[in-house]
């Protein structure tokens, strides 16, 4: 069965950068839209992006365009997230998600997200 | 960027009965990647509908979905305890702002 698993710093300073990864087991990562999808606290999703793995072929919610990459992690299994220039309003939950078959924005399997806080 | 409007905001229901959610678009989307998603306290969001109408695996049929161009239905035709949640609906990049299902 597939998982997917989050993983990042935790606390990231203003104006830094957050490096997140996502790590999936289970199934090849081949062959797939993979996103990820943000929650600030007590707040609804907000999709940031989507990589698709075999072409590296990528696409960003216009508002966040300016400060996010998606890209192949460094291991064959993963997905990474970077944030640029941080702020308060990127703290959230942040989660990595797969498309399905038929689309890439339906996000068919979840990982259980990882904490992203932004303070000094 | 297609805004997608929910409502009602929160439906207090009591077990067993219909839940009727609603998810308005402001202009007319293809029917093809409108989805449907529950999220329960400290969970992930879960696809429950995808396409409009069609069930993801494993979703108990109680669960639909209807609806075209700007106007979208998710219905719960008999609530259990394990249904009252936060549902979302979302297309393509966006997603509504979400519908709460609360015990009454």
């Amino acid at each position: 069965q597939m998982q997917l698993q989050e993983s990042g710093p935790g606390l990231v300073k203003p104006s830094e950068t957050a490096s997140l990864t996502c790590t999936v087991s289970g199934a090849s990562i081949s062959g797939s839209y993979w996103s990820w999808i943000r929650q600030p606290p007590g707040k609804g999703l907000q999709w940031i992006g989507y990589i698709y793995y075999d072409t590296g072929y990528t696409n960003y919610h216009p508002s966040l365009k300016s400060r996010v990459t998606i890209s192949v992690g460094s291991s064959k299994n993963q997905i990474s997230l970077r944030l640029t220039s941080v702020t308060a309003a990127d703290t959230a939950i942040y989660y990595c998600a797969r498309g399905t078959i038929s689309s890439p924005a339906t996000f068919g399997s979840w990982g259980q997200g990882t904490q992203v806080t932004v303070s000094s | 960027e297609i805004p997608l409007t929910q409502s009602p905001g929160t439906l207090s229901l009591s077990p067993g009965e219909r839940a009727t959610l609603s998810c308005r678009a402001s202009q007319i989307i293809s029917s093809s990647f409108l989805a449907w998603y529950q999220q329960k306290p400290g969970q992930a969001p879960r696809l429950l509908i995808y396409d409009a109408s069609s069930r993801a695996s494993g979703i108990p049929d109680r669960f639909s979905g209807s609806g075209s161009g700007t106007d979208f239905t998710l219905t719960i035709s008999r609530l259990e305890p394990e249904d009252f949640a936060v549902y979302y609906c979302q297309h393509s990049e966006t997603f509504g702002q979400g519908t709460t299902v609360d015990i009454k």
